[in-house]
């Protein structure tokens, strides 16, 4: 059965320093997994996707992601954080059938001054 | 732009009331989801549709109902509120295909029940 685990419930960094969110995900078929962010009192947004095409995938707002098959992981970098990317992000992967996505418990992201 | 709107950002209901939460999406999308986000609990599927009068289970069904009578309208009723289903819930819609299509969230309803 597919799962997906995300290491840290809280991250905190300094505004500017590298910005590393974990992921690893459990599938019995090609996986196809996701990045979301959720800002306060906001619904989520795709920030990026893995579909087997290439496996470092860029997203917006300078992020990006490496699938990485050996290890089972999909996790989330930016290299320099800024104030506005303080939200909640959720790794994603879609389940065996297709038809649903099944969430992380998700990684609430702290940007310092 | 896709945009799937929820009826209510915020709700307040009684135990016992019969709650309507109602989701619209307007791209035209086969399918559509209801997940509930709870703290430290990421987000969990209710029930999904792939189509008009199409519905299936996902992983926490119970005390919920949908209706889905329209390809751009879903549905979920409470259909005798209690409070553990104090939640935020989230809408979303996505195109048919083979699970590499992102879903598009509205911004949640969050309901409180008393």
């Amino acid at each position: 059965a597919q799962s997906v685990t995300q290491l840290g419930s809280h991250v905190s960094v300094s505004e500017g320093a590298l910005v590393l969110l974990r992921c690893n995900y459990s599938s019995s078929v090609p996986p196809y997994l996701f990045w979301y962010v959720q800002y306060p009192n906001q619904g989520l947004q795709l920030l990026l996707k893995y579909t087997s095409a290439a496996t470092l995938v860029k997203g917006i707002n300078g992020f990006e992601a490496e699938f990485k098959k050996s290890e089972t992981s999909f996790h989330l970098t930016k290299p320099s954080a800024h104030m506005s990317d303080a939200a909640e992000y959720f790794c994603a992967v879609s389940n065996q059938a297709g038809t649903a996505l099944i969430f992380g418990k998700g990684t609430t992201l702290s940007v310092s001054s | 732009d896709v945009k799937v709107t929820q009826s209510s950002r915020y709700l307040v209901k009684r135990t016992g009331e019969k709650v309507f939460l109602e989701c619209v999406q307007d791209m035209d999308h086969e399918n559509m989801f209801w997940y509930r986000q709870d703290p430290g609990l990421g987000l969990r599927l209710i029930y999904f549709s792939y189509d008009v009068k199409m519905k299936e289970k996902g992983d926490i069904p119970e005390g919920y109902s949908v209706s889905r009578e329209k390809k751009e309208r879903f549905s979920l009723i409470l259909e005798s509120a209690s409070t553990n289903q104090t939640s935020m819930y989230l809408c979303a819609s996505s195109p048919p295909g083979q699970g590499y299509n992102e879903q598009f969230f509205g911004p949640g309803t969050r309901l409180t029940v008393l």
